[in-house]
């Protein structure tokens, strides 16, 4: 069973550009989740897809940013006209609803190793 | 408003000792608990969880221990490894699958 993976592992780019990152989550995990981590903080919550559908954005998703996870399965997060503010690690987890040491609805997301993104 | 603490950035342990990283959060509704583990380059790691039923939850080396009332939890790695040397983060979940993280704890255990 492999985990999450994330590509690319580090993208440079310049201000203004797009740049789109993939996430594959553990097969059959049907919940996907991307936080983002900047310098001496933990990850911070950016969305959250249930199957297909995407179900909370944080207000830390501006309009610029996009997620889609069409058939379930993979996610892409895609960030439209870079600012260097963006230049961060872009996490994606994954989990299985209501599988965990938690009781109920809890379950323990698995993350990714992330893609490093710096903006110039 | 940070809800989940790591009040210390960093901590050194001798190799064998008990190494203790705690957090606090502000949330009472907080109720699920997790501990990851963070290597450099890779993604956090999942070490340990509790839900708020509970006050201590074990696996092997790892203990983690949840005080409500002192909106407190804390991990404890006995015997400390070489291998333990990471940045550890605690996070928080309220009934949602959104996890609040903490700043983190650089451990370093010394050989």
């Amino acid at each position: 069973d492999t985990g999450v993976s994330q590509n690319p592992r580090h993208k440079i780019t310049k201000r203004g550009q797009n740049v789109t990152f993939r996430c594959d989550p553990i097969s059959e995990h049907n919940r996907l989740y991307w936080y983002r981590q900047t310098l001496g903080q933990g990850p911070e919550f950016l969305t959250y897809f249930q199957n297909e559908a995407q179900l909370e954005k944080s207000r830390l998703l501006s309009d610029r940013f996009s997620a889609e996870r069409p058939k379930g399965s993979f996610s892409t997060l895609e960030i439209q006209r870079t600012e260097q503010g963006d230049s961060a690690m872009y996490l994606c987890a994954s989990s299985v609803q209501g599988v965990g040491a938690g009781e109920g609805w809890a379950d323990t997301q698995y993350f990714g190793p992330g893609t490093r993104l710096t903006v110039l | 408003d940070q809800q989940v603490k790591q009040n210390s950035p960093s901590l050194s342990v001798q190799e064998g000792r008990i190494s203790i990283l705690n957090c606090d959060y502000t949330n009472s509704m907080f109720d699920y608990f997790l501990w990851y583990k963070k290597y450099p380059a890779e993604g956090p790691t999942f070490l340990i969880s509790i839900s708020s039923i509970k006050d201590k939850n074990e696996d092997g080396r790892f203990t983690v221990f949840l005080n409500k009332s002192a909106k407190h939890l804390s991990l404890h790695i006995v015997p400390s490894q070489p291998g333990d040397s990471a940045v550890y983060f605690c996070a928080a979940s309220s009934g949602t699958y959104k996890y609040i993280f903490g700043t983190g704890t650089r451990l370093k255990v010394l050989a």
